[in-house]
Formats: C-alpha cells, sequence, structure tokens
C-alpha cells in the first residue's frame, strides 16, 4: 500500500519562527520519489522540492530546508524564519517508481501570524 | 503563459446534469493527469495519460465519469448525471515522460471547482 501522512492539519505561528512540517510515508516500492507542494489561497499546487529514495542528503533552499530519513520513512519540512507569505496548505506526496500517480497527504494548513 | 490552463475555473451546475472540463497541459508534456481535490483533503488520483492512451483509471472513477485526449494534447473530463458528492476541485496536471517519469514533479494547473447543487 501506499501511503502519506500529515499528522498536523493546523499550524499557527508568529512571524520570524521557525515552523516544522512532517510528513511519515508507507510504500514497498525500493525506488520512489518524495515531494512538496504548497497551496496557497489561490488555490494552484506548486512544486517546491523532489527527492528520490536513494538520495537522503538534506536540502536547503533559503529559508526552506528538507530532512529526508529513510530509517523513519519521514520527509519532514522545515521554514526557518517564517513570513506572512508562507501561509499556505503544504502537501507531501509519495511517487512511487511502478506507479503512475501522486499520492498526497492530507495538507497541513500553516498560518503566520503578523 | 506556459502552465498548465484549465476551463473553466468555476462551474455550478443542477443534480443530474452532465459538465464537461478541459486542461491544456505543457505543450512538451506527454502525460497528463486528472485530480480530484475536496475540502480539508489531498489531491486524489482519477486517471492518467501518455499522449493520447488513457492508461490508468482510479477507482474513484465512476462510470459517469469519462476523460478524453484525442489528440495528445488537451483533455476534457465529462461527468454524467451529476450528484451533489460530485462537488470538488477538479485539478489537472502535467508533466514529462521518457525513463525515471515517475520521478518527474507535475505541474498542476489551477482547478475547476465542481459545485452541484
Amino acid at each position: 500500500a501506499q501511503k502519506v501522512t500529515q499528522a498536523q492539519t493546523e499550524i499557527s505561528v508568529v512571524e520570524k519562527e521557525d515552523v516544522t512540517l512532517d510528513c511519515v510515508y508507507e510504500t514497498r516500492d525500493t525506488t520512489y520519489y518524495l515531494f512538496w507542494y504548497k497551496q496557497p489561497p489561490s488555490g494552484e499546487l506548486v512544486f517546491l522540492i523532489r527527492r528520490n529514495s536513494f538520495d537522503e542528503q538534506n536540502e536547503i533552499s533559503g529559508r526552506y530546508s528538507w530532512n529526508f530519513q529513510k530509517s523513519t520513512s519521514s520527509f519532514n519540512f522545515t521554514i526557518t524564519a517564517s513570513q506572512v507569505v508562507d501561509s499556505a496548505v503544504y502537501f507531501c506526496a509519495l511517487s512511487p517508481n511502478t506507479g503512475n500517480q501522486f499520492y498526497f497527504g492530507t495538507g497541513t494548513s500553516l498560518t503566520v501570524i503578523p | 503563459d506556459t502552465g498548465v490552463s484549465q476551463d473553466p475555473r468555476h462551474k455550478i451546475t443542477k443534480r443530474g446534469q452532465n459538465v464537461t472540463f478541459r486542461c491544456d497541459p505543457i505543450s512538451e508534456h506527454n502525460r497528463l493527469y486528472w485530480y480530484r481535490q475536496t475540502l480539508g483533503q489531498g489531491p486524489e488520483f482519477l486517471t492518467y495519460f501518455q499522449n493520447e492512451a488513457q492508461l490508468e483509471k482510479s477507482r474513484l472513477l465512476s462510470d459517469r465519469f469519462s476523460a478524453e485526449r484525442p489528440k495528445g494534447s488537451f483533455s476534457t473530463l465529462e461527468i454524467q448525471r451529476t450528484e451533489q458528492g460530485d462537488s470538488a476541485m477538479y485539478l489537472c496536471a502535467s508533466s514529462r515522460g521518457g525513463q525515471g517519469a515517475s520521478g518527474n514533479e507535475q505541474f498542476f494547473g489551477p482547478g475547476t471547482r465542481l459545485t452541484v447543487l
């Protein structure tokens, strides 16, 4: 079975705080890909990052960083010094190599309070 | 604008009517996907095309739903005899094909929000 769990439904932080969004996945595929997407109030899903199952290096892009740990089947996303523009729903997704679809989590709604 | 476009953006219909949505993918992408998203949920896969061939359908896609991609470019999604439970956002996405295509990011359109009264 393929499954993505985002246990945090809603998170509120004050501007400039750091925040981590959790993502736990399940798959029996040995090769798979993990993604994070942002869905702002306008509704369009915006691609943030892709990681393949063989690359466990953490990645940093500006204020964003990602921590991939196969041992715990987690792919967590941290926003440093959050800004109001970061307010959105964030989705984690799994794409198994043997499949043709993305499996999305239920999303985490982040509100950054000025 | 070279992104994925969808038309219409909003559709309100009465129960029992048929509706059709259109998706224009990024021109060089040969893979096209349809997803459905309800409030508070992530997108759920409906169907997938590689060029003009519909290669996979979710069990969510009942026989009232049909999708086509006749020339391997734009795609349509038709819902016949709409029900209130069909109310959702219908998202289209496209991606590059080729080896390792499952790892390619999908680019999403703005969606069509369907309301069935």
